[in-house]
């Protein structure tokens, strides 16, 4: 009964290939998130879906294409991998709200490591 | 200035002691604070909202001072379970919808 679950736990790829990692919430939440966290420990967020709209996209190479299928599920394709790709990723949901913020649940990440 | 700066320690105190960790925003507009804790090699889990009159949670506390920006968590009697990284979590400025922004984080060794 995993409330936010990614998968894979690992992945390890060379330069230049194409991959996916998958997230789904059992919460009911209507919001899901992307955020990055790089060597330096430093989380940052990517994306945001509300009910399957995007609402929040940073500054993020379209090499990095988020899809969302319905609210429970909010997938990453990534093309042409990159060294600097190397982090973990971790997928979050919330139940999302104009104003007051509520807390973000998140999955137990994807350790991504480019070679 | 960043949208969030923490100090990232580490800080060392012996179990039973009190520590408190500051965090500074830029956001004079935000209206949500939260403490986030992660463990190594873990996701990150909510340890606390923070409201403005301060809130207390067993062992842990948390303030906010709008007028100097900045949040606290003071954490009294630690544990050696206490070790983590206390991340420091505001709403980002210029969007509806939340954006939540976290600091690089505070680590926190606790010691017998």
């Amino acid at each position: 009964d995993t409330a936010v679950s990614q998968t894979p736990k690992y992945l390890v790829t060379q330069m230049g290939n194409d991959k996916s990692i998958k997230c789904e919430q059992n919460l009911g939440h209507d919001t899901m998130y992307w955020y990055k966290q790089d060597s330096k420990k430093f989380l940052k967020i990517m994306f945001s879906y509300n009910n399957k709209e995007l609402i929040i996209n940073e500054t993020v190479p379209n090499r990095f294409s988020p899809k969302s299928p319905d609210k429970a599920h909010l997938n990453l394709h990534i093309n042409s991998l990159e060294l600097g790709d190397s982090a973990v990723y971790f997928c979050a949901s919330s139940q999302g709200q104009l104003g007051t913020a509520s807390p973000l649940h998140f999955g137990n990440g994807t350790r991504l490591t480019v070679t | 200035r960043k949208e969030v700066e923490q100090d990232p320690g580490p800080f060392n105190v012996p179990e039973g002691a009190t520590v408190a960790f500051n965090c500074t925003y830029s956001n004079s507009a935000s209206q949500s604070f939260f403490w986030y804790r992660q463990d190594c090699r873990k996701e990150p889990k909510l340890l606390m909202s923070v409201y403005s009159s301060g809130n207390e949670d067993g062992r842990f506390t948390a303030q906010l001072n709008r007028a100097s920006q900045y949040i606290s968590l003071l954490i009294r009697d630690s544990k050696l379970s206490d070790s983590a990284t206390y991340l420091c979590v505001v709403k980002g400025e210029g969007t509806g919808f939340q954006k939540l922004v976290f600091g690089t984080g505070t680590r926190l060794l606790v010691s017998p």
